[in-house]
């Protein structure tokens, strides 16, 4: 069955320093991996997307993610955090079919950032 | 262009009662997803419809169901509600099924 793990609930990083948010996936075939952030109370925004070639693609707000089939990852990164990137990030796989689909989320990793 | 638009944004309802959610989908999008989000947890995928059709449920009650209209906007209905049913309701809109746009939600509380 398709899962995903986020193994960190909450990571808490100092304004300016890197970030990297770990995701784990369970699936068959080629995933289709997404992150998203989420602010409190807010709908999903999405920050970048795996559908196959690069296995480092790029996103908004300066973020990054790499694909890894042989650790089955895709960790989100960023060199500098700022205030403002303090949310909600939550990994999703893909599964899609003939007009269809579901995204299957892990259950999210709380980032808090200090001044 | 309009994002994903929910309505209503937040409503309380009480134990028993029945509710309906709606959603609009972007312009040209023609599937529309429903998920449940409770508290500290991550997206829990409903239903998708394609096209005025259902093309996946998913491990709810049947007290859930769900339709599409021919403007491709759609409605989720909850009947009998329970105190488990209290989350934040996403509407999330793609061209055919794929990459996901998500809507601000519905927060939903029953008392």
């Amino acid at each position: 069955a398709q899962s995903v793990t986020q193994p960190d609930i909450h990571i808490t990083v100092s304004e300016g320093a890197s970030l990297e948010l770990r995701c784990n996936y369970s699936y068959g075939a080629t995933p289709y991996l997404f992150w998203y952030v989420q602010s409190p109370g807010q709908g999903l925004q999405l920050l970048l997307k795996y559908f196959s070639g690069d296995t480092l693609v790029q996103g908004i707000k300066g973020f990054e993610a790499e694909f890894k089939r042989s650790q089955s990852s895709f960790n989100l990164r960023k060199p500098s955090v700022h205030w403002s990137d303090a949310a909600e990030y939550f990994c999703a796989v893909g599964v899609f079919y003939n007009q269809g689909g579901k995204l299957i989320f892990g259950q999210g990793t709380e980032l808090s950032v200090k001044p | 262009d309009a994002g994903v638009t929910q309505s209503p944004t937040h409503l309380i309802k009480t134990r028993g009662q029945q509710v309906t959610l709606r959603c609009s989908p972007i312009s040209g999008h023609k599937s529309v997803s429903w998920y449940q989000q409770v508290l500290g947890q991550g997206p829990q995928f409903i239903f998708q419809y394609y096209e005025k059709e259902e093309r996946g449920r998913g491990n709810f009650p049947d007290r859930f169901s769900a339709r599409q209209f021919p403007n491709y906007s759609s409605e989720l209905n909850v009947n009998a509600l329970l105190l488990g049913d209290s989350a934040l309701y996403l509407c999330a809109s793609s061209p055919r099924g794929g990459e996901a746009f998500f809507g601000q939600g519905t927060r939903l509380t029953v008392v």
